[in-house]
């Protein structure tokens, strides 16, 4: 089945502590992102990426790494996660910038 | 930088009637993509309808139609006969066709549509 795996899709942490949301897809896509979701601000790009690695800053970038060693991985690091990086985050793929996006299930990401 | 606004933060429709979503866009664009999306509470995020901007046609995808003007910048989401798994939050959203704003996905901020049954 054509899929955007995200894990975990729950998490809770504390400030400071490391951490890595996955994400890959079997869709041999080339372009993946990654957003985040807000009550009342709707999602925002925070980096995407449109190959192997090349990535690019979205919107709202601070806080956050990615890497993309492999097409159909793309994961999301905060080295250091602070209380205003709770949020919902997705994960989202597509064939090029100009095909449809496939979204992943979404993490809900609680930092306290 | 593209905006896309939703005015309508909350609505609500009898189940089997019609109702319509705004959503108002801005850009300096001449070709783009615009869609809507549909959250239910499993939170997946479930393309509802995709719109070119250089079709005049509007898109329609069974009980969902769009009402696309160009001029107005102006692309709201009709759903005839409302049924109960409709509802979900609905979210309009711009991709740019080419350039730097064509790797990104403007989200606006939401509509949350209830459906009375």
């Amino acid at each position: 089945e054509a899929q955007v795996t995200q894990n975990p899709r729950y998490l809770i942490t504390v400030t400071g502590k490391k951490l890595t949301v996955t994400c890959s897809q079997n869709m041999n896509h080339e372009y993946m992102s990654w957003y985040r979701q807000d009550p009342g601000l709707g999602l925002r790009q925070i980096y995407y990426s449109m190959n192997v690695e090349v990535t690019d800053k979205g919107d709202v970038p601070e806080g956050y790494k990615v890497s993309r060693k492999e097409k159909r991985n793309f994961p999301l690091i905060l080295e250091s996660p602070s209380p205003n990086q709770t949020s919902l985050y997705f994960c989202a793929s597509s064939l090029d910038r100009n095909s449809p996006l496939h979204f992943g299930n979404g993490t809900r990401l609680t930092v306290t | 930088a593209q905006t896309v606004t939703q005015s309508q933060p909350e609505m609500s429709v009898q189940e089997a009637e019609t109702v319509t979503l705004s959503c108002t866009y801005d850009t300096s664009e001449s070709d783009y993509y615009l869609f809507w999306y549909k959250q239910p509470p499993s939170r997946q995020m479930i393309l509802v309808i995709r719109q070119e901007a250089y079709k005049q046609q509007n898109a329609t995808e069974n009980r969902f139609s769009v009402n696309f003007q160009k001029a107005a910048k102006s692309f709201s989401l009709k759903i005839s006969d409302s049924q109960l798994g409709d509802a979900a939050m609905y979210f309009c959203a711009y991709r740019a066709t080419y350039g730097a704003g064509s790797y990104q996905l403007t989200f606006g901020k939401g509509t949350k549509l209830s459906v009375i049954p």
